[in-house]
């Protein structure tokens, strides 16, 4: 399985700045997702994050608000746009190597927002 | 609309209480159904992957089985290290993408 980091693993910001997250992985992956869980609640993906390209935002999820990088096939940075106390979440990236597979998470990023 | 529900929603044990953890899914057919187990601080971690009706996989003192519409993670004799939330997720043909469900908060008392 892959190793995965993320940075930073936690942060308290203000709300109306923005925070980049990073995703870094051991290997080359073909699939790396991001992932956001409220306090309580389950995994809900947010994008699939796409080397050399947009990424794929969800339902829910645009561009302007969680802009997504994905310069090669071992690294992605997730950015929180003019963050509210609404965006206080647990951000986690996963890779994935094949459809039907399944994924590797990162230990996640605790995000607070005041 | 592909739809995943677990239950219970909170479990306690005994030390070596025997149980089961259910996950209930409505897909548009099953590419796969994935068993995470996570801690609290951390990230998921992968437990089991499961592909077609019929099929069980063990690991220590956890077996994951799997049906038509739902599967069930055994725990045998859970120990206290056992505690943890366990989430199953589902990838549906045709799309690559998971659907988790609320998952089950397992806690075992010594």
């Amino acid at each position: 399985s892959a190793v995965i980091s993320q940075k930073p693993s936690r942060d308290i910001c203000q709300r109306g700045t923005s925070l980049t997250i990073q995703c870094q992985v051991d290997s080359q992956v073909t699939m790396m997702f991001w992932y956001r869980q409220q306090p309580g609640q389950s995994l809900t993906l947010i994008a699939t994050a796409n080397q050399g390209s947009e990424a794929t935002y969800e339902s829910g999820f645009v561009i302007d608000k969680f802009p997504i990088s994905r310069p090669n096939l071992t690294f992605s940075t997730l950015t929180v746009s003019n963050m509210s106390p609404e965006d206080s979440s647990i951000y986690l990236c996963s890779v994935g190597t094949r459809q039907g597979s399944e994924q590797f998470f990162g230990p996640g990023t605790r995000l607070t927002v005041l | 609309e592909d739809q995943v529900t677990q239950s219970p929603e909170a479990l306690r044990l005994q030390e070596g209480e025997s149980s089961s953890l259910n996950c209930s899914y409505t897909v548009s057919g099953l590419r796969g159904l994935f068993w995470y187990r996570q801690d609290p601080g951390k990230g998921p971690e992968f437990l089991f992957t499961l592909y077609s009706a019929g099929e069980e996989k063990e690991k220590e003192r956890l077996k994951a089985t799997l049906t038509k519409k739902e599967s069930f993670l055994h725990i045998t004799a859970p120990k206290p290290e056992d505690s943890a939330t366990y989430l199953c997720a589902v990838e549906s043909s045709g799309t690559y993408k998971y659907i988790f469900g609320t998952g089950t908060r397992l806690k075992v008392l010594a």
